[in-house]
């Protein structure tokens, strides 16, 4: 079945940088584009980007452009994500999930699933 | 930035129907989907595609749309459906994608 496992948590000091990784198994990891999503503490979902796993192409969301940098090894199928300056704001746990579109079909709806486990980041002095 | 705008919560007895709804201008012509979020889990799909009901998804879950505006609609409430909901969708250009503020049900 198709999972996704991230890395463990993190703490971290302003100003520090974290980078999260998402292991894919169980499909044809370079027909499904991957998203970043993160939760701060009782708050709602946010969008943070998405990876191309096949050629590594990138787009991220206007907020965090300049701050994060997606990558992926398709050697060992797995997806990261680095977020850089860190502030007290970006505490959250960290998500990533993969597109559920395959790439290889006729375009269509696309989605969010299923998504890794999270992983929570503190960014605390 | 694009948005779509939530209720902040609403509340349904058991059996009741909740209905959420979700606006943005670019509903006319982006899919909405829907998620359902527990504590402590990652969200799961609930509808795609406005109207679309995965596999496994009970029937009681219903997706519709109306212009700029979306509904999640929960038919014959139950107390495993009290949860935090997120509707997501896309820009008008389909680049950047975007939740909701999310919507907490609650079953009295």
């Amino acid at each position: 079945q198709v999972q996704l496992v991230q890395s463990g948590a993190e703490m971290k000091k302003p100003g520090a940088s974290v980078k999260v990784s998402c292991k894919a198994s169980g499909y044809t990891f370079i027909n499904h584009y991957m998203h970043w999503v993160r939760q701060a503490p009782g708050q709602g979902l946010e969008w943070m980007g998405i990876i191309n796993p096949n050629d590594g192409s990138t787009h991220y969301a206007q907020k965090f452009q300049g701050r994060v940098t997606m990558t992926r090894d398709t050697s060992t199928r797995t997806v990261y994500m680095e977020l850089i300056s860190l502030t007290s704001e970006d505490t959250a746990v960290y998500y990533c999930a993969r597109d559920s579109r395959d790439t290889t079909m006729v375009r269509g709806p696309s989605w969010f699933g299923p998504w890794g486990q999270g992983t929570l980041v503190t960014v605390s002095s | 930035s694009y948005e779509l705008t939530q209720p902040p919560s609403v509340s349904v007895s058991p059996g009741q129907t909740a209905r959420i709804t979700c606006s943005g201008d670019a509903l006319p012509n982006q899919f909405a989907y829907w998620y359902q979020q527990k504590p402590g889990q990652a969200p799961v799909v609930v509808i795609y595609a406005d109207t679309e009901r995965p596999s496994g998804i009970p029937e009681r879950f219903a997706g519709s749309s109306s212009g700029t505006t979306v509904t999640l609609t929960i038919s014959g409430v139950q107390a495993e459906d009290e949860a935090d909901y997120y509707c997501q969708s896309a820009d008008s250009s389909a680049a950047y994608r975007v939740f909701g503020g999310g919507t907490k049900l609650t079953v009295l």
